[in-house]
């Protein structure tokens, strides 16, 4: 069966303090691995596509890697502005998009 | 660009009324997906429309259903609702493998 697992389900940090978020994976045939940062009462925001193990993508602070069976997205120096849930989602070959259930993410001033 | 809107933004139904949703993507963009998002499951898939046609399909019961519109305008409609069919409706429109969320669509059943 197809399925996401997002650890850990919430990361407090003091700002300036880089951490890693861990989104596992077992999909049958990996199309392409999502990365998206949801603020409270809004829809998910895009950040990254990763399609094979070895890609690593960045934006800002944030920089997305990919293995055969995980994706860490890496947070440098981190500012308040970056707390938000952030979510992990996978499409396998029958197409069908399946989201971890995200990790909370708070940056203390 | 206009991002993709969803309307309404907050809906209050009674336990055996029925309700649409509805989701007007990006323009351009003949993908458009449905989700169900709550605390407890996250986000989960409910189905995909591409240029009017059902392409795929998640685990949801017969009471969920949709269609799309030539104009890649899409619905969703939910029958004989129940307590636990509260929850953040989101639609996304996808272009070149990469989906893009409106701001949800929230649903609370009394």
């Amino acid at each position: 069966e197809d399925q996401v697992t997002q650890s850990p389900e919430a990361l407090r940090l003091q700002e300036g303090e880089s951490s890693s978020l861990n989104c596992s994976y077992t999909v049958s045939g990996l199309r392409g691995l999502f990365w998206y940062r949801q603020d409270p009462g809004k829809g998910p925001e895009f950040l990254f596509t990763l399609y094979s193990a070895g890609e690593e993508k960045e934006k800002e602070r944030l920089k997305a890697t990919l293995t055969k069976k995980e994706s860490f997205l890496h947070i440098t120096a981190p500012k308040p502005e970056d707390s938000a849930t952030y979510l992990c989602a996978v499409q396998p070959r029958d197409d069908k998009i399946i989201f971890g259930k995200g990790t909370r993410l708070h940056i203390l001033p | 660009k206009a991002g993709v809107t969803q309307t309404p933004r907050y809906l209050i139904k009674t336990r055996g009324q029925q309700v649409t949703l509805s989701c007007s993507p990006i323009s351009g963009h003949r993908s458009v997906s449905w989700y169900q998002q709550t605390p407890g499951q996250g986000l989960q898939f409910l189905f995909e429309y591409f240029s009017e046609t059902q392409r795929n399909k998640g685990n949801f019961p017969g009471r969920f259903s949709g269609r799309q519109f030539s104009n890649s305008r899409s619905e969703m409609n939910v029958s004989t609702l129940e307590l636990g069919d509260s929850a953040l409706y989101l639609c996304a429109s996808m272009s070149v493998g990469t989906q893009y969320f409106g701001p949800g669509t929230r649903l609370t059943v009394l």
